[in-house]
């Protein structure tokens, strides 16, 4: 199909770790994105990933890229309160950010 | 960090008359810009690529009489909503690409209610 899926919600505790899972449809995106919305306000880019690499860590994020499967995911750990937000995967296509319908992430203290 | 802003943030109009929002990037050159549409718990939906002197391109579905694109500056675009109804009530947000790496910043977004 054409569309890039996300589970919609996901709830965890304060401590624990967080993982975000995508699959994306176009196996020649270059690069794969993870963005971050907080209510009320615009898209902030956490981070992203070259369609040739299989993980990158930065800080508290790791992404894990199973390109076979066109699977992604974003593991967050030690989450926080903060951390609470809308998560949306995208693939980039023909120059286009086609994006995920969103992770809701709920962390309760 | 590269920084995108829209104007305005927020913005009610009454059924029928026109409205124009802004996205400007502040601290480099775009030229191209995307308009995004978002309703509520919703994905982001593209609308149209901006490109700076040329007429955009709309994607499919999306009515370019309707919402009028005008990127004049490598710094600034412009969408206005014309005749708006309610059903044109969203989240409207903007993105640019910076000219020197093609990467994408996105504006705070504009939420249009229409009465």
């Amino acid at each position: 199909g054409e569309d890039v899926e996300q589970s919609l919600f996901l709830s965890v505790r304060e401590g624990d770790s967080s993982v975000i899972n995508c699959t994306y449809t176009d196996s020649s995106s270059t690069y794969l994105y993870w963005y971050k919305q907080e209510p009320g306000a615009g898209l902030q880019l956490l981070t992203y990933i070259f369609s040739n690499m299989d993980m990158k860590q930065d800080q508290r994020l790791t992404v894990l890229l199973n390109k076979k499967d066109k699977h992604l995911s974003l593991r967050i750990a030690d989450t926080q309160t903060g951390d609470s937000a809308i998560y949306f995967c995208a693939e980039s296509r023909w120059g286009k950010l086609i994006f995920g319908q969103g992770t809701e992430l709920s962390v309760k203290p | 960090g590269a920084v995108v802003s829209q104007h305005p943030s927020r913005v009610i109009c009454k059924s029928g008359t026109s409205v124009k929002i802004e996205c400007r990037s502040l601290d480099f050159q775009a030229t191209t810009m995307f308009w995004y549409r978002q309703f509520p718990k919703q994905s982001l939906m593209l609308m149209a690529t901006s490109n700076e002197g040329s007429k955009a391109t709309y994607e499919q579905g999306v009515e370019k009489d309707k919402f009028l694109i005008n990127h004049a500056s490598l710094t600034l675009s412009t969408l206005t909503v014309t005749s708006a109804h309610p059903e044109d009530s969203s989240f409207y947000i903007c993105s640019a690409a910076d000219r020197a790496s093609s990467e994408q910043y996105f504006g705070p977004g504009t939420r249009l209610t229409v009465t």
